[in-house]
């Protein structure tokens, strides 16, 4: 069975930490690998990778994926408060339109 | 913003009522795929539609149902609802050259009672 798993579930951190993110799948016909941050309810897209070893920045944030090893990480630096969400890692697969969720990780930044 | 709406926003129906659930895309996005978030899990996929046909199927009962219409927009209906269908509902839509990225509706929280 296809599936996504995060880790950790939850973290608390100050700002000004850095923070890793992780994604690791099990899934036939693997396609693409997403990110998501979740504030409240809709899903706001980060990040696509479908490459190993190319990393993707966007200001503080970044992220790669292995697909040898079937995992992705999402790194922030510099953290604020504003970064407090559920980030959500997800599979798209080759051969349908359909995505696989991992759980999610809860970030809470205290000031 | 991410130019896909959702209507209702919140909703509370009883067991073994029907619901219908909206959803407007962005314009071009000829493909729509619904989700369905229990609390503290990830999103999982319903189905999706394109070009108005059912295009993929997640792990849900035929008493979920969908259409997607002309103008793109689309409908997720739920009959029989069982307590376990309360959960945020989620439509995302895509661009028919880069359907890799689904950009995701604010939702429709459901209650069932």
């Amino acid at each position: 069975e296809d599936k996504v798993v995060q880790s950790p579930l939850s973290l608390v951190v100050h700002e000004g930490d850095t923070v890793t993110l992780n994604c690791s799948y099990e899934v036939t016909n693997f396609r693409s690998l997403l990110w998501y941050k979740q504030e409240k309810k809709a899903p706001t897209f980060l990040f696509m990778l479908t490459s190993s070893g190319i990393e993707k920045k966007s200001g503080r944030l970044s992220s790669i994926l292995d697909k040898k090893e079937l995992f992705s990480i999402l790194n922030i630096t510099a953290t604020q408060t504003g970064d407090s969400a559920v980030y959500l890692c997800a599979v798209r697969l080759s051969n349908t339109g359909k995505l696989i969720f991992g759980q999610g990780t809860t970030l809470q930044v205290k000031p | 913003e991410t130019g896909v709406t959702q209507s209702p926003t919140h909703l509370i129906k009883t067991r073994g009522q029907q619901v219908t659930l909206r959803c407007s895309s962005q314009s071009g996005h000829n493909t729509v795929s619904w989700y369905q978030q229990a609390l503290g899990q990830g999103p999982q996929f319903i189905f999706q539609y394109y070009r108005e046909e059912e295009n993929g199927r997640g792990n849900f009962p035929p008493r979920f149902s969908g259409l997607q219409f002309p103008n793109y927009s689309s409908e997720l209906n739920v009959n029989a609802l069982e307590l376990d269908d309360s959960a945020l509902y989620l439509c995302a839509s895509s661009l028919p050259r880069d359907t890799d990225t689904q950009y995701f509706g604010p939702g429709t929280r459901l209650t069932v009672l």
